[in-house]
């Protein structure tokens, strides 16, 4: 099973410019998330997609950061424009069903794309 | 609001010797504990997972963590460690959402 497919895997842009990252989740799975990790910190959840539904984006800068999951497939997170403190790691994951409220599904993570602001 | 704390920001150990990397949430709701394993340059694996039932878990590369819900604590443990074994670990709660740790580099010396 092809697991959760991020691109591009490295990028290095100036502050101000535009950036897009892609993730495709594991075929079959509802649910995908985007995830933040900044040096030397957790991830952090910036937004929650239930096929092609916002379920969560409470901790999305959304002056400056936007996503969408329009066939409810994959995604796409922008950031226009970029800040220096937007360095960071942004981890994709997915999951089977919608994980909402006391149930659990587990989430499966792309190897990330690390953006570097200079 | 659930938060996890991750008390030590790196353990060195050699390679053969016990670890125990520590954990504690906190929560006022009942929760859901994980440990996530992230090699360098990758996403992250999933180690294991507390949901109900036996407070000790085992999870994958031999690795086992112990819910204490009296101390709210979840720590990571190995008998005997390798040198494959050094990574960044995260602690992890998860009520609607994971919640991480600020993660423990497990760093195995020869």
């Amino acid at each position: 099973e092809a697991g959760v497919a991020q691109s591009p895997r490295y990028k290095i842009i100036e502050k101000r410019q535009s950036v897009a990252f892609w993730c495709n989740p594991i075929s079959g799975h509802a649910t995908l998330y985007w995830y933040q990790q900044i040096l030397g910190q957790g991830p952090k959840l910036l937004i929650q997609f239930q096929n092609n539904g916002v379920v969560d984006d409470s901790q999305l800068p959304k002056d400056r950061f936007s996503a969408e999951r329009l066939k409810g497939v994959d995604s796409t997170l922008k950031i226009q424009p970029a800040k220096l403190e937007d360095s960071a790691v942004y981890l994709c994951a997915s999951s089977f069903g919608s994980g909402r409220g006391s149930s659990y599904n587990e989430q499966f993570f792309g190897p990330g794309t690390r953006l570097t602001v200079l | 609001a659930q938060s996890v704390t991750q008390l030590d920001s790196q353990v060195p150990v050699f390679e053969e010797a016990p670890v125990e990397l520590r954990c504690n949430y906190s929560s006022s709701v009942s929760v859901y504990l994980f440990w996530y394993v992230q090699y360098p340059n990758q996403g992250l694996q999933l180690l294991l997972k507390y949901l109900s039932g036996s407070t000790l878990v085992k999870g994958i590369n031999g690795f086992e963590a112990e819910f204490n819900k009296s101390q709210t604590s979840f720590h990571l443990r190995k008998p005997s460690v390798h040198i494959s074994d050094t990574a960044e670990y995260f602690c992890a709660v998860y009520t609607n959402k994971l919640i991480f740790g600020t993660g423990t580099l497990l760093a195995v010396q020869p």
